[in-house]
């Protein structure tokens, strides 16, 4: 039962360069398109959500985007900041991915 | 406004035993969801409770079960442990269905059986 899914385990930029993070679900009914990031140790926290009646939602550096079409969405950060690494969840109602792991260089 | 918090944080059972692990919900949240993250993979949503009803469950067998209290407070329960059943095991609450604010997570129970 893989609804979300995340493709890339793992994705390194520099700082100060944009991050893309992208997410691929099956189920049209989803009513929100979730962004969550997880430090070790820790719990995920709620990073950015999208309502499946958008295609856009910005918030500071954190944009998210969604192609209902593609079934896609994406989480862009500008710029991208070394505090930004972590792992990045993608969620749809309770489903969420495999998550990407952000490395971000200074 | 306290967050979520679990218990134990670490926890190590011998297959074939029982376990029982702890959840208190961030107040003012009335739904409470159990995640079993294993390692290198996303969280599965075990099942989730509102108002100390079971309202949804994930691909889980039975020996699974949980509870929620009046206080909105939870427990999850595991029988008959199993090795796979070791992984990160995420607590996580919200008023309602999470919509577009989500979840508040706590940071887990990390359960080994050996």
């Amino acid at each position: 039962d893989q609804q979300v899914k995340q493709n890339s385990p793992s994705l390194s930029v520099q700082e100060g360069r944009i991050s893309i993070l992208n997410c691929d679900y099956t189920n049209s009914m989803f009513d929100y398109f979730l962004w969550y990031k997880k430090y070790p140790a820790e719990g995920p926290t709620f990073l950015i959500s999208i309502s499946s009646i958008k295609d856009k939602n910005e918030d500071g550096r954190f944009t998210v985007f969604l192609n209902k079409s593609a079934k896609h969405l994406s989480l862009h950060i500008v710029p991208s900041q070394p505090g930004d690494s972590a792992v990045y969840f993608c969620a749809a109602s309770v489903r969420f991915g495999a998550g990407t792991r952000l490395t971000v260089k200074p | 406004e306290t967050g979520v918090t679990q218990s134990p944080t670490h926890l190590i059972k011998t297959r074939g035993q029982q376990v029982t692990l702890r959840c208190s919900s961030q107040s003012g949240h009335n739904t409470v969801s159990w995640y079993q993250q294993a390692l290198g993979q996303g969280p599965q949503f075990i099942f989730q409770y509102y108002r100390e009803e079971e309202n949804g469950r994930g691909n889980f067998p039975p020996r699974f079960s949980g509870l929620q209290f009046p206080n909105y407070s939870s427990e999850l329960n595991v029988n008959a442990l199993e090795l796979d059943d070791s992984a990160l095991y995420l607590c996580a609450s919200s008023f309602g269905l999470p919509g577009p604010y989500g979840y508040t997570f706590g940071s887990g129970t990390r359960l080994t059986v050996v």
